[in-house]
């Protein structure tokens, strides 16, 4: 079982850019999420799928979109890259929502 | 507004002695509550969990304790090592809104 895995796992953009973020998880979990972390921000929710085919916004979905591909997959779109976009992203995944999150390696962007 | 609260941004403790790492919540509809570990560069990991119907849990070395009246929680960690240097998260979660919120963090660091 490899979890919870992302790709890339570090990426460089100029503001303007696009680029998607994968995700992907082989433990049959229902819920899937997306997180930013800052440096004294801790982690805040940008979107999260409560079971395949449905997401919702959660508390920075703006600049984000996201597509819950199948039950292992949900990625997290940025269609136009901002500085401010400058993050570590996390992609976690639970059994059936709101019960123990399993967290991915992360992905480190930078936008310049 | 924040809703879970880690005051403390840092702790330093000498291995071998208690660590107790604090978290305050304001939204009394949280009803689970989760501590997640987190190295650099990596994922966070999770640690222990309590649900609001339990005022103390145990696993090894890792104490969780929760006091609703108060809205405040505690981790300790007894004794501590070295290895337990990193970032921890505490988290909260109520309601069918398959959501977490987290703190954002203290640094813990354990000096041999």
């Amino acid at each position: 079982n490899a979890g919870v895995t992302q790709t890339p796992k570090f990426q460089v953009l100029k503001t303007g850019q696009s680029m998607t973020l994968q995700c992907a998880q082989d433990m049959n979990h229902n819920s899937m999420y997306w997180y930013r972390q800052d440096p004294g921000m801790g982690l805040r929710l940008i979107y999260y799928s409560a079971s395949e085919g449905t997401t919702d916004k959660g508390e920075v979905p703006n600049g984000y979109n996201v597509s819950r591909l199948n039950k292992r997959e949900f990625s997290l779109r940025l269609e136009s890259a901002a500085p401010s976009q400058t993050s570590v992203y996390f992609c976690a995944s639970s059994p059936t929502g709101g019960e123990t999150q399993y967290f991915g390696p992360g992905t480190r962007l930078l936008v310049l | 507004d924040q809703q879970v609260k880690q005051n403390s941004p840092s702790l330093s403790v000498q291995e071998g002695r208690i660590s107790i790492l604090n978290c305050d919540y304001t939204n009394s509809m949280f009803d689970y509550f989760l501590w997640y570990k987190k190295y650099p560069a990596e994922g966070p990991t999770f640690l222990i969990s309590i649900s609001s119907i339990k005022d103390k849990n145990e696993d090894g070395r890792f104490t969780v304790f929760l006091n609703k009246s108060a809205k405040h929680l505690s981790l300790h960690i007894v004794p501590s090592q070295p290895g337990d240097s990193a970032v921890y998260f505490c988290a909260a979660e109520g309601g069918s809104n398959y959501k977490l919120t987290f703190g954002k963090g203290t640094l813990l660091t354990v000096n041999p």
